[in-house]
Parts: C-alpha cells; sequence; structure tokens
C-alpha cells in the first residue's frame, strides 16, 4: 500500500501526558498537511510543510502543540499537557507538487484518534 | 477563504442518480471547485475538481454553473458504497482545504 500512513490508528491518555503521533506521505510528495476533526465537523487546517519547511499555521495551533517534518520526508506531531478538548481524530495529507490541475489533490491517511481521559 | 453553502443532509435510492447542490456566490476568478467525500472512519477522499467546464471523470460529474456561483456534484447510480459525507470546497492552488460541514449522504437499498 503506498497510501498515506498515520501511525497510531487511536491513542488513548490521560490529561497532562504528552502524545507524538507519526505521519508517513506518500514517497515524493513534497507537501504535508496536519488537519484536527472534532466529531460532526469537518475537518480543520492545522498546519503545512513543503518539504521539511512549515509554511502556515493555524491558529488553532496553540504552544502546546509542535510538528516537524526532519529531512522532508515523514512528520510528527506533539501536543504536550493534552487536555480534554484535544480529543478529536488528527488527518494527515500529502499532495505532490505546488501547481495547478491534478497535482493539487490532497491524498488523506485514516487518521489518528486521540482520546484525552 | 470563500464560504459554500451545502444542505446538511441528503437520501438517495440505490441505483439511482444523486444530485449535490453546492452554492457559492462569493468565488473568485481563480477559485477551483473541489468536492472530497469522507467514509466512515476513513480520511476524506478526492473525487473531482473544476474551474468553469464541466468535467467527468469514474467517479461522478461535476457540473459548474455558468456564473460559477453554484455547481452540482452528480453520481450517476448511488451505491451503498457512496454514502459517506461529500464536501464542496473553493480552493486557489495549492493552498489548505477549508471544509465545511459537508452533506450527510444516505443511501438505501
Amino acid at each position: 500500500d503506498t497510501g498515506v500512513s498515520q501511525d497510531p490508528r487511536h491513542k488513548i491518555t490521560k490529561r497532562g501526558q504528552n502524545v507524538t503521533f507519526r505521519c508517513d506521505p506518500i514517497s515524493e510528495h513534497n507537501r504535508l498537511y496536519w488537519y484536527r476533526q472534532t466529531l460532526g465537523q469537518g475537518p480543520e487546517f492545522l498546519t503545512y510543510f513543503q518539504n521539511e519547511a512549515q509554511l502556515e499555521k493555524s491558529r488553532l495551533l496553540s504552544d502546546r502543540f509542535s510538528a516537524e517534518r526532519p529531512k522532508g520526508s515523514f512528520s510528527t506531531l506533539e501536543i504536550q499537557r493534552t487536555e480534554q478538548g484535544d480529543s478529536a481524530m488528527y488527518l494527515c495529507a500529502s499532495s505532490p507538487h505546488t501547481g495547478g490541475g491534478t497535482k493539487n489533490i490532497q491524498y488523506f491517511g485514516a487518521g489518528t484518534r486521540l482520546s484525552v481521559l | 477563504d470563500a464560504k459554500t453553502t451545502q444542505p446538511n443532509s441528503m437520501e438517495s435510492n440505490e441505483e439511482e442518480p444523486v444530485h449535490l447542490p453546492c452554492n457559492h456566490s462569493t468565488i473568485s476568478g481563480t477559485d477551483y471547485i473541489h468536492w472530497y467525500r469522507q467514509l466512515p472512519s476513513q480520511g476524506p477522499e478526492y473525487v473531482i475538481h473544476g474551474l468553469t467546464s464541466n468535467v467527468n471523470n469514474r467517479m461522478a460529474s461535476l457540473a459548474i454553473a455558468e456564473d460559477r456561483k453554484s455547481s452540482t456534484l452528480i453520481l450517476h447510480r448511488a451505491t451503498l458504497r457512496d454514502a459517506a459525507v461529500y464536501y464542496c470546497i473553493l480552493r486557489t492552488g495549492n493552498t489548505p482545504l477549508v471544509f465545511g460541514k459537508g452533506t450527510r449522504l444516505s443511501v438505501i437499498a
């Protein structure tokens, strides 16, 4: 399977703990996006990378959130001191290139569901 | 980002065509109209996109109004596997996607 891979699929943690999620994009896709989705809502943009550079961060991304994409390959999203409000599905997507047409399609992973108790 | 308006839910019988509407009255000249869908327990999946002309692919057709202020996603023969939330999104270039709540499509056998 050469799609976007996310790990873990589910994470249960206690309030105040730190968690880290991993996303492996489709090979050679140079753009990588993180979204968050709560129940009954559409996904909300968090941040994105072009290669290893983090180009944009949403105001939803508080100081407790940090994302990295070393060497422009996989990416990690860390949440420090988790709160119950962080409970959500965290989705990762990748796209092949900047530009128009089919190169703009985003391919999503199945997500990591976080439950903060 | 320009906003889109979609019905909260729609229902269709299996093997019948489905027309999912989307209004985007504030669309700009550089906005493409994208449709994604999200099946239960999965990430969103690209369906189709277009700029001005109607578009067809193996999944669906996209009919775009002449003034571009509305569009319709057409599933020619709905199957149970098409039950999902369908999102209509306006997008310029390779910017992040801005999702609304979408339309939840139910397909009845």
